[in-house]
């Protein structure tokens, strides 16, 4: 299977700031995902990431929050907007390859804290 | 909208016993089932996967699948501590991302 970095590890941002997390892949996939863990709580979708177009969300996720992009088949970022303590998370790029039978896998997370 | 639904847990057992977790789920239209396993601080790894009824074995993981009763579950036998974690129950249809439940914290006693 592929190997997926996210950069940055971890970060601690002020309310009312942006970041973005970047997904990297060392090799082509299909599909790319972005999902949310926050404390205590299991994986909830956030987006899937598609080449080339605008993303496609889950819904109570928006653009203008999580505005994503995917410029080919071994990038994607996600951009956390106008941050709020509530944003505080695990955000988990998964990628899929389906034309290789493969099922999702987890990036290994960026942890966000907002104070 | 698709719910899964695990025992938080924590479900504690000896060491070398059998831990049995267990997974329902809402939506009929299911059709690929998926054990991740996820230990604190890091992310989820794939252990099992299931299409059809029935057991799949893969050393000491079992997993069961019942559609009629829209019941998933893991054994593993011979529980060693490192098996203490999490285990998320996955499910999609077709090709759709995956969609989670909440996990059950699994601890192994020595």
């Amino acid at each position: 299977s592929a190997v997926i970095s996210q950069k940055p590890s971890r970060d601690i941002c002020q309310r009312g700031t942006s970041l973005t997390i970047q997904c990297q892949v060392d090799s082509q996939v299909t599909m790319m995902f972005w999902y949310r863990q926050q404390p205590g709580q299991s994986l909830t979708l956030i987006a899937t990431a598609n080449q080339g177009s605008e993303a496609t969300y889950e819904s109570g996720f928006v653009i203008d929050k999580f505005p994503i992009s995917r410029p080919n088949l071994t990038f994607s970022t996600l951009t956390v907007s106008n941050m709020s303590p509530e944003d505080s998370s695990i955000y988990l790029c998964s990628v899929e390859n389906q034309k290789m039978g493969e099922t999702q896998y987890f990036g290994p997370g960026t942890r966000l804290l907002v104070l | 909208q698709k719910e899964v639904e695990q025992n938080s847990g924590p479900l504690s057992v000896p060491e070398g016993a059998i831990a049995s977790l267990n997974c329902t789920y809402s939506d009929r239209g299911s059709q690929s089932f998926f054990w991740y396993r996820q230990y604190s601080g890091k992310s989820p790894e794939l252990i099992m996967s299931i299409y059809s009824n029935g057991d799949k074995e893969d050393g000491r993981f079992t997993a069961q699948l019942n559609k009629a009763s829209q019941y998933v579950s893991l054994l593993i036998r011979d529980s060693q501590p490192s098996d203490s974690a999490t285990y998320l129950c996955a499910l999609r249809e077709g090709n759709t991302p995956l969609v989670f439940g909440k996990g059950t914290r699994l601890s192994v006693i020595a």
